[in-house]
């Protein structure tokens, strides 16, 4: 099955710059990788997903990129507010594409 | 729409009971699916069904968890009997068509066995 790798874990950034994490996927079938933030005590919300035919997605501060050669995809928040502070999760579809395989989460603290 | 509904919010049982979630998926969502997901293990798959029939169960831990849907409202995951190393957050997310697409996920049930 799919298996997804998230890095960092922890990481912890001034208010104003910017934020990287990356994930890697072993299934080079996967086609489909979304991105949740998860804030303290709610559930899981998706902020940005893209699927295998562009390399590329932004939406606002907010950009994910994907390498389907490398198989590896990364989060890019640029201009980071403390309200970016939550556990951000990556994910790649899964066995018979319909389900999602997470990664273990990065938590991202940012300091005013 | 009022989302992914869940219930309980909270559950503290004993060990050894027998313990039942609840979700409502999205209105017109036709796949629906179980997650945990806790410190150690981050969020797990347990189970996906799609148009109330199960698709993929090979993530429920073992044969004291059961999920069913028996109708496109409502799903229920039962643990019987429950023990401490099922506490964790439990989420149903659903979503819509075919192939993979967005999760909406529930708020969650927090179960803590004692």
């Amino acid at each position: 099955g799919e298996n997804v790798e998230q890095h960092p874990s922890t990481l912890s950034v001034q208010e104003g710059d910017s934020a990287v994490i990356k994930c890697t996927y072993s299934d080079s079938a996967s086609n489909y990788f979304p991105w949740y933030k998860q804030e303290l005590g709610k559930r899981p919300q998706l902020i940005i997903d893209i699927r295998s035919n562009v390399g590329e997605k932004k939406d606002q501060r907010i950009a994910v990129t994907l390498n389907k050669t490398a198989k590896h995809f990364s989060l890019h928040i640029t201009e980071t507010q403390p309200e970016d502070s939550a556990v951000y999760f990556c994910a790649a579809s899964g066995t018979g594409y319909s389900t999602l395989t997470f990664g273990k989460g990065t938590m991202l603290l940012v300091s005013p | 729409d009022a989302g992914v509904i869940q219930s309980p919010r909270h559950e503290v049982t004993e060990m050894g009971q027998e313990v039942t979630l609840r979700c409502k998926p999205i209105s017109g969502h036709n796949s629906l699916f179980w997650y945990r997901q806790t410190m150690m293990r981050g969020l797990e798959l347990l189970i996906y069904f799609n148009n109330n029939v199960p698709i993929d169960d090979s993530g429920m831990p073992e044969d004291r968890f059961s999920a069913k849907m028996p109708n496109a409202s409502f799903s229920t995951l039962k643990i019987q009997p429950s023990e401490p190393r099922d506490s964790a957050v439990y989420f149903c997310a659903s979503s819509l068509g075919t192939g993979v697409n967005e999760q909406y996920f529930g708020p969650g049930t927090r179960l803590t066995v004692t």
